[in-house]
């Protein structure tokens, strides 16, 4: 079952201003990570952090986790039309059987305005 | 970087029909691959995980005798669709990642979207 929820579930923009989105998850995470889909197209990874890290940077993405809270964000700065895409979170579960496996969030649907 | 190719991207077919979907590791080895399934405007479900010489580990409510895995080679992975329904209509996706380690990110083929009249 999906563990994880993010809001907002959609999120409209101008280019140039800065996009946030929020990922909530219920168990023991080795990682968190967050991926990229265009319409009907394959996931691109984003960024990987790991359960004992708080914060990551990547170009204009920023990511933060809070293992307490269990809740992650993803900020993009200066957002580009071509970032209009789906975004994904997803975490890989604690435990020895669970390498590689992801549960994914529901996905934030961006949409930045030329 | 690590490429995971699949095939076909675009799949209609007549209910009844099985539909096989291949997932390739381009440039790495994979002992281990994933498949998901997403249905629109979705998330990403997964369904098996796949091992290299063993046997497919399904996901609780997911027929096995409906989605066979294969995963006969360390770069291929395929998942056959058995006797499709309409129901069966989605987009499959597999991942993989060099090593298959834990704190590696997923490499995802394009996907394949099957449609079954």
């Amino acid at each position: 079952s999906q563990q994880g929820e993010e809001d907002p579930q959609a999120l409209s923009i101008q280019e140039g201003e800065n996009a946030t989105m929020n990922c909530s998850y219920k168990t023991s995470i080795n990682n968190l990570q967050w991926y990229r889909q265009n319409s009907g197209r394959g996931l691109v990874h984003l960024i990987l952090i790991r359960s004992n890290e708080r914060e990551k940077h990547s170009g204009r993405l920023r990511v933060t986790l809070d293992t307490s809270k269990k809740s992650s964000s993803l900020l993009i700065t200066a957002s580009r039309a071509a970032d209009t895409a789906s975004y994904f979170c997803a975490t890989e579960r604690a435990g020895g059987t669970s390498y590689g496996k992801l549960t994914f969030g529901q996905g934030t649907i961006l949409t930045v305005h030329p | 970087g690590a490429v995971v190719s699949q095939h076909p991207s675009w799949v209609i077919c007549k209910s009844g029909t099985s539909v096989k979907i291949e997932c390739r590791s381009l440039d790495f080895q994979a002992t281990t691959m994933f498949w998901y399934r997403q249905f629109p405007k979705q998330s990403l479900m997964l369904m098996a995980t796949s091992n290299e010489g063993s046997k497919a580990t399904y996901e609780q409510g997911v027929e096995k005798d409906k989605f066979l895995i294969n995963h006969a080679s360390l770069t291929l992975s395929t998942l056959t669709v058995t006797s499709a329904h309409p129901e069966d209509s989605s987009f499959y996706i597999c991942s993989a990642t060099p090593g298959g380690g834990s704190n590696q990110p997923q490499h995802f083929g394009d996907g394949t979207r099957l449609s079954i009249l």
